[in-house]
């Protein structure tokens, strides 16, 4: 079956740097675009940036743009999302989700927790 | 880019029907078919009832419908379950190739 496992969250200090990754299994991870979606403590969902199935193009939030680089690994079935200069506004749990370059996310993970603080 | 705007909350007795806005701009709900919906239960992750407008996922119940009419998209629950009882999220697909989630609604099933 479908499986998204994140990993890489944690407490980080602002301006400190972490990376998640998504790995995958279940499906043929190179068939699908991927998406990563964050939830901060009790708001809405965030729609984070996304990377196409070969990863030759990625696209984010302006939110985000100029702080985050999102990749992909088709060999290990695992994308990861570098992000840099953190925000306390970047405390959220972030999920990772398959799905098309337009939305349509059929699966997604069970979230990793991101905590920005000093 | 603002979140699309959906009504912050609803609610309704079982066996009733609701629906639910979401509107956007010609930039995203306007310009693409490309909308869909996601039902999230407390501390759980989101889950798709909704894609491209109007179709289900394989395994979503046939209560759940969705259209769209301009710059608006809507989702319709009928025969209300207290199982329904959750945060309901649009998403839109954008001109800017970026992706716009709604600031969600919470749905009481009284």
């Amino acid at each position: 079956q479908v499986q998204l496992v994140e990993s890489g969250g944690g407490v980080v200090q602002p301006g400190g740097s972490l990376r998640l990754s998504c790995e995958a299994s279940g499906f043929i991870f190179s068939d699908y675009a991927m998406h990563w979606v964050r939830q901060a403590p009790g708001k809405g969902l965030e729609w984070v940036a996304g990377i196409s199935f070969t990863g030759n193009s990625k696209y984010y939030a302006d939110s985000v743009k100029a702080r985050v680089t999102l990749s992909r690994d088709n060999s290990k079935n695992t994308m990861y999302l570098q992000m840099n200069s953190l925000r306390t506004d970047d405390t959220a749990v972030y999920y990772c989700a398959r799905g098309e370059w337009w939305g349509d996310f059929d699966y997604w993970g069970q979230g990793t927790l991101v905590t920005v603080s000093s | 880019q603002s979140a699309l705007t959906q009504p912050a909350s609803v609610s309704a007795s079982p066996g009733q029907s609701i629906t639910i806005s979401c509107t956007g701009t010609s930039s995203d709900v306007g310009y693409y078919s490309y909308v869909s919906w996601y039902r999230q239960h407390p501390g759980k992750a989101p889950k798709p009832i909704i894609f491209y407008v109007n179709r289900r996922p394989s395994g979503v119940s046939d209560r759940f419908s969705g259209s769209k009419s301009g710059n608006t998209a809507s989702l319709t629950i009928s025969g209300l379950q207290a199982e329904d009882e959750a945060d309901y999220y649009c998403i839109s697909y954008t001109r800017s190739n970026t992706l716009l989630f709604g600031g969600g609604t919470k749905l009481t099933v009284l």
